[in-house]
């Protein structure tokens, strides 16, 4: 089945630490994007690539970073320098091209990161 | 700034129907989209328009007034599966610069009442 996969499900992990969040597609998409969501809030972009090995900083990209090796995947770092990590994270992809569907963003079931 | 408006709470009944509006103001407009989050889960995309007019897909349709920097999801014929949070979201940009990058509302938390 194709589809775009996070993993894990819930994480926790304690002030200072760094912590990465995976993020697999197999549905040959060309752009990822990773988001975080606040209770009650919309989707924020930390940072987005449109091909591999090219990656750009969204509006919330400070204490994050990002790499893109493969084309499936897009494993985002949550450092320690992030103040309030504390959120719901969700990776997108979408594809590359001039059609309309290109529009549509195909979210996975989305990380909730806990800092105690 | 570059935002997107819409109401944070609709409520309705079952079998009615519930327009959901957004307003945006976006340095450049390329498409509006909407997406739909039940509580805990991941969005998943309902309605895009890139020109003026109606779209309509089974019981939701979306509206698109380019004029005005406007738009609505109309959904019909309400269910209670339909209780949800729905985002509209706007590409500001042409792909070849930031390709399908988004900008989202805040969010319209619907609910729909026996």
């Amino acid at each position: 089945d194709g589809g775009i996969t996070q993993s894990p499900k819930y994480l926790f992990r304690k002030e200072g630490q760094n912590v990465t969040l995976s993020c697999e597609q197999n549905l040959n998409h060309d752009a990822m994007y990773w988001y975080r969501q606040d209770p009650g809030q919309g989707l924020r972009l930390i940072y987005y690539s449109q091909i591999v090995n090219d990656f750009q900083k969204g509006d919330i990209a400070e204490g994050y970073s990002v790499s893109r090796e493969k084309k499936e995947s897009f494993p985002l770092t949550v450092t320690s320098a992030q103040k309030n990590p504390t959120a719901f994270y969700l990776c997108a992809s979408s594809p590359q091209g001039l059609a309309r569907s290109t529009d549509t963003q195909y979210f996975g079931p989305g990380t909730r990161l806990t800092v105690l | 700034g570059q935002s997107l408006e819409q109401p944070s709470e609709v409520t309705a009944v079952e079998g009615a129907i519930v327009q959901i509006n957004c307003t945006y103001q976006t340095s450049g407009f390329y498409g509006l989209s909407w997406y739909q989050q039940h509580d805990g889960g991941a969005p998943t995309f309902l309605s895009y328009n890139a020109l003026d007019g109606l779209e309509e897909t089974g019981r939701f349709s979306s509206f698109l007034s380019r004029s005005d920097s406007y738009g609505y999801l109309l959904l019909q014929e309400l269910q209670m599966k339909d209780s949800a949070s729905y985002f509209c979201a706007v590409r500001s940009a042409p792909r070849a610069n930031q390709g399908g990058k988004l900008i989202f509302g805040q969010g319209t938390e619907l609910s729909v009442k026996p």
